[in-house]
């Protein structure tokens, strides 16, 4: 099955600065990649994703690149603010009948103002 | 749009009890997933249907969990006998085949068995 790395596990930055978390996944048949941001005692929303036909996708202060050949995509937030502060879930679609999401374990974002 | 709603939000039972968890899923979506969140093991994925059909219940922990989708608009999550080891947050999420992969989440049920 689907195995997905997620890190780092906790990232603490500056009000201001730039973060960004990375995923690796090993199925070279997954073609699409959603970012979770999950806040205390919620589920989990979906706040940008990337399809495998695409290299980057920019939302405003969030972006996600896709590298296929290596296997690995990436969340990059902008300009963070202290709203930003949540746990972020990085995911890997297969498709073809396994039609679940896997999961990376999640970093927890910390926003220090 | 709703969203997803699950309840009840929050079930303290005694080990031994049934527990029942409901979903209700958006509007016009076709595919519905259960979903449990602990801190050792992460989200995982339970079971999922497409169009009221479930087609992947090899997350299933052990026969004691079961799951129904009696129509397009509820689900049924039910763990009979409960134990403590099923104290986590489980999510129901939905989606449609015209966006695969591209999954709503509810708000969770946060259970816990004494």
């Amino acid at each position: 099955g689907e195995n997905v790395e997620q890190h780092p596990s906790t990232l603490s930055v500056q009000e201001g600065d730039s973060a960004v978390i990375k995923c690796t996944y090993s199925d070279s048949a997954s073609n699409y990649f959603p970012w979770y941001k999950q806040e205390l005692g919620k589920g989990p929303q979906l706040i940008i994703d990337i399809r495998s036909n695409v290299g980057e996708k920019k939302d405003q202060r969030i972006a996600v690149t896709l590298n296929k050949t290596a296997k690995h995509f990436s969340l990059h937030i902008t300009e963070t603010q202290p709203e930003d502060s949540a746990v972020y879930f990085c995911a890997v679609y297969s498709g073809g009948g396994a039609d679940g999401l896997t999961f990376g374990k999640g970093t927890h974002l910390i926003i220090q103002p | 749009d709703a969203g997803v709603i699950q309840s009840p939000r929050h079930e303290v039972t005694e080990m031994g009890q049934e527990v029942t968890l409901r979903c209700k899923p958006i509007s016009g979506h076709n595919s519905l997933f259960w979903y449990r969140q602990t801190m050792m093991r992460g989200l995982e994925l339970l079971i999922y249907f497409n169009n009221n059909v479930p087609i992947d219940d090899s997350g299933m922990p052990e026969d004691r969990f079961s799951a129904k989708m009696p129509n397009a608009s509820f689900s049924t999550l039910k763990i009979q006998p409960s134990e403590p080891r099923d104290s986590a947050v489980y999510f129901c999420a939905s989606s449609f085949d015209g966006a695969p992969g591209e999954q709503f989440f509810g708000p969770g049920t946060r259970l816990t068995v004494l």
